[in-house]
C-alpha cells in the first residue's frame, strides 16, 4: 500500500545532541510537510517542500533544519535539542493542488516521538 | 485571519449514543474543510473532507459531516458511538487560494463511556 513512513517511531536524545528524523513516502506526492505536535495540541507546521522548493514558517526556530534529497525522502534535523523540543514529529504529504482538483488533503505518517533527556 | 474553533476540548458520550463534535471556521473565501482522527501515539488519519458539491459528506468509520455556509460550521456526527471511536479529533480548513497550509482547530478528545 502507498504510504508515509517515519523512522524511528521513538527517539531518545540527550540535551544538545543533534538528532535526525526521517520520512519517506511511496505516494509520489510533490509536497512534503514537517509538523511538531505537543501533548493535547494541534499539529504546528514547521516547514514544507513543494518539490525541492523549501518553505520555512516564520516562527520555526533556527534549531530546526530540513533536507529533501529526492521526491521520496525528507529529513528533519534538530541541531541542539532542548527539553522544549520533546514532542511528536509528524511528516505529511499532499498532491500538487494546481495539477489535481480536490487534492488538498494531507496524508500523515505515524509520527516519531522525541524524548530529550 | 482564518481560524477554526472546536467547541469542547473533551466530549464524553455513552457507547451507542450520538456523537456530535462541533467545528466553526472563519474564512473570507470558500473553504475546504477536513476532519482528522488521531489515536494515541499515532499520526492523523483523514476521516472526511468537503471541497465542493454535496454539503453532506460521508467518511470512514460511520462518520459524516455537513457543511453549512450560513452558519460557518462543519460539525462531525456519528449515530452510534463505539468504544473504538475514542480518540482525538481535529477539524482543519484550507482555502482554495492558500499556499498549502491547513489551519487547525485545537482538537476535541472523544471519550466513550461503557
Amino acid at each position: 500500500d502507498a504510504m508515509v513512513i517515519q523512522n524511528p517511531r521513538y527517539q531518545v536524545t540527550q540535551f544538545g545532541k543533534p538528532v535526525t528524523l526521517s520520512c519517506s513516502q511511496t505516494l509520489n506526492h510533490n509536497v512534503m510537510y514537517w509538523y511538531q505536535q505537543k501533548s493535547s495540541q494541534a499539529p504546528k507546521l514547521l516547514f514544507h517542500y513543494y518539490d525541492k522548493d523549501f518553505n520555512n514558517e516564520a516562527d520555526t526556530p533556527d534549531n530546526f533544519q530540513s533536507r529533501r534529497p529526492n521526491t521520496s525522502f525528507c529529513f528533519l534535523d534538530i541541531r541542539s535539542p532542548g527539553l522544549g523540543d520533546a514532542a511528536m514529529y509528524l511528516c505529511a504529504t499532499s498532491r500538487d493542488r494546481w495539477l489535481e482538483q480536490d487534492s488538498y488533503e494531507q496524508y500523515f505518517g505515524p509520527g516519531t516521538r522525541l524524548t530529550v533527556t | 485571519a482564518q481560524s477554526v474553533t472546536q467547541l469542547g476540548s473533551h466530549v464524553s458520550v455513552s457507547e451507542g449514543a450520538l456523537v456530535l463534535l462541533r467545528c466553526n471556521y472563519s474564512s473570507s473565501v470558500p473553504p475546504y474543510l477536513f476532519w482528522y482522527v488521531q489515536y494515541p501515539n499515532q499520526g492523523l488519519q483523514l476521516l472526511l473532507k468537503y471541497t465542493t458539491g454535496a454539503t453532506l459528506v460521508k467518511g470512514i468509520n460511520g462518520f459524516e459531516a455537513e457543511f453549512k455556509k450560513s452558519e460557518t460550521s462543519f460539525h462531525l456526527t456519528k449515530p452510534s458511538a463505539h468504544m473504538s471511536d475514542a480518540a482525538e479529533y481535529f477539524c482543519a480548513v484550507s482555502q482554495s487560494d492558500s499556499n498549502y497550509q491547513l489551519i487547525w482547530g485545537a482538537g476535541t478528545k472523544l471519550i466513550i463511556k461503557p
